[in-house]
């Protein structure tokens, strides 16, 4: 099956600067690529998603960017907030699969000390 | 709230007992997942049901078994539950449609001691 990495597992910054996580997953069939934000306690929530024939989504402070050439795809969040803290988790759709499961990273800590 | 519904919330159960977790989809999601996730190993993809059947199975133990009802509702059954199946287990849906992201509950905390 795919086999998705992400980094980093903990990351800090002072509110009002930018958060970059990376991931990269193996299978180049792998056709959609969503994030989701966990917070203490809550199911994981979709935030911003993109297709494997898009190179760049932005959605307001959060944007994801796609490189299928090196199999890697980051998310972005800029001028952060206290409230942006929590666990993102990175996911990727194996293409060709009968189902629409997706796999996931192994989650990062993303703290926005104010 | 998100719209999918799990219960319980929490449950705690002695080794070698069998428990069921309930979900019931977002109105008008046809596809059910269940996910467990650990400690140290993520959110892992145990199986989906897409309107009554199996659609897909991930690294779901033979002492698991799941099935999805008429009205759309699931659960996943654990037995034999052993202290390593000590997780939170969430269920998701969605229409079933491709390039769609899915709706998570909110969790079954499930303690085995």
């Amino acid at each position: 099956g795919e086999n998705v990495e992400q980094h980093p597992s903990t990351l800090s910054v002072q509110e009002g600067d930018s958060a970059v996580i990376k991931c990269t997953y193996s299978d180049s069939a792998s056709n959609y690529f969503p994030w989701y934000k966990q917070e203490l306690g809550k199911g994981p929530q979709l935030i911003i998603d993109i297709r494997s024939n898009v190179g760049e989504k932005k959605d307001q402070r959060i944007a994801v960017t796609l490189n299928k050439t090196a199999k890697h795809f980051s998310l972005h969040i800029t001028e952060t907030q206290p409230e942006d803290s929590a666990v993102y988790f990175c996911a990727a759709r194996q293409g060709g699969n009968t189902g629409n499961q997706f796999y996931f990273g192994t989650g990062t800590s993303l703290t926005v000390i104010p | 709230d998100s719209g999918v519904t799990q219960t319980p919330k929490h449950l705690i159960t002695a080794t070698g007992q069998r428990v069921t977790l309930r979900c019931s989809p977002r109105s008008g999601d046809l596809s059910v997942y269940w996910y467990q996730q650990s400690l140290d190993q993520g959110l892992q993809f145990l199986i989906q049901y897409y309107n009554g059947e199996e659609r897909a199975k991930g690294n779901i133990l033979e002492r698991f078994s799941a099935q999805q009802f008429p009205d759309l509702h699931s659960e996943l059954n654990l037995s034999s539950l052993e202290l390593g199946d000590s997780a939170l287990y969430f269920c998701a849906s969605s229409q079933g449609q491709v390039f769609h992201g899915y709706t998570f509950g909110s969790g079954t905390r499930l303690t085995v001691v």
